[in-house]
């Protein structure tokens, strides 16, 4: 069965700093990821997609990017934090054939 | 522009009695729907699906119906129990794509 590690667990960040979220997925291969972000109060918001290595799609402008150096390994990252990239950032894979998609256990980040 | 839409930001219901939490979208070429639940600092987990060539689908205590004509889903949870308490996100693929739009989250109490 697929399992999404996501680290750090929780992260408080100044303004202005760098970012590196990362996440990494076991028991399976050549998956599709995801980076959604959930803002206070607000739904599920997709970030970025990858079906493959080095092939990243972006849903959303901001300050935000991603890469996908390996094949189970996706990370997101930021040169300079804004206080608006406040919120839980979620990894997902496609479990159960193309449509299921299933998620990480998150990372709250916090920018003061 | 939202794409999923989920009008009730919450809802409470009486232990025992029916749950329904309601979506709407506005893409017709979406062709498959999910229902997620989510707990506070956690991910979401996958709670029930529904392909567009469907207008039910089944299981255990919660049922997906699907109404095409007026692009509409919604999520029956009988009988509701305290547990299920959580906020529930609709997601919608769009046909031939690896992406899924989320809706805002309905929170549901269920009141012992």
């Amino acid at each position: 069965s697929q399992t999404i590690h996501q680290w750090p667990a929780t992260l408080v960040q100044p303004v202005g700093s760098p970012l590196s979220l990362e996440c990494t997925v076991e028991g399976t291969s050549n998956p599709n990821l995801y980076w959604y972000r959930q803002a206070a109060g607000r739904g599920l918001q997709l970030l970025f997609y990858s079906v493959g290595i080095g092939q990243i799609s972006s849903e959303v402008p901001q300050n935000l990017s991603a890469s996908r150096p390996q094949d189970r390994q996706f990370i997101l990252s930021s040169k300079k934090l804004l206080l608006s990239d406040s919120g839980f950032y979620l990894c997902a894979t496609n479990r159960g054939g193309p449509y299921e998609q299933y998620f990480g256990p998150g990372t709250r980040l916090t920018v003061t | 522009d939202q794409q999923v839409k989920q009008n009730s930001p919450s809802l409470s219901v009486q232990e025992g009695r029916i749950s329904i939490l309601n979506c709407d979208y506005t893409n017709s070429m979406f062709d498959y729907f999910l229902w997620y639940k989510k707990y506070p600092a956690e991910g979401p987990t996958f709670l029930i699906s529904i392909s567009s060539i469907k207008d039910k689908n089944e299981d255990g205590r919660f049922t997906v119906f699907l109404n095409k004509s007026a692009k509409h889903l919604s999520l029956h949870i009988v009988p509701s129990q305290p547990g299920d308490s959580a906020v529930y996100f609709c997601a919608a693929r769009g046909s031939g794509t690896y992406k899924y739009i989320f809706g805002t989250g309905t929170r549901l109490k269920v009141l012992a």
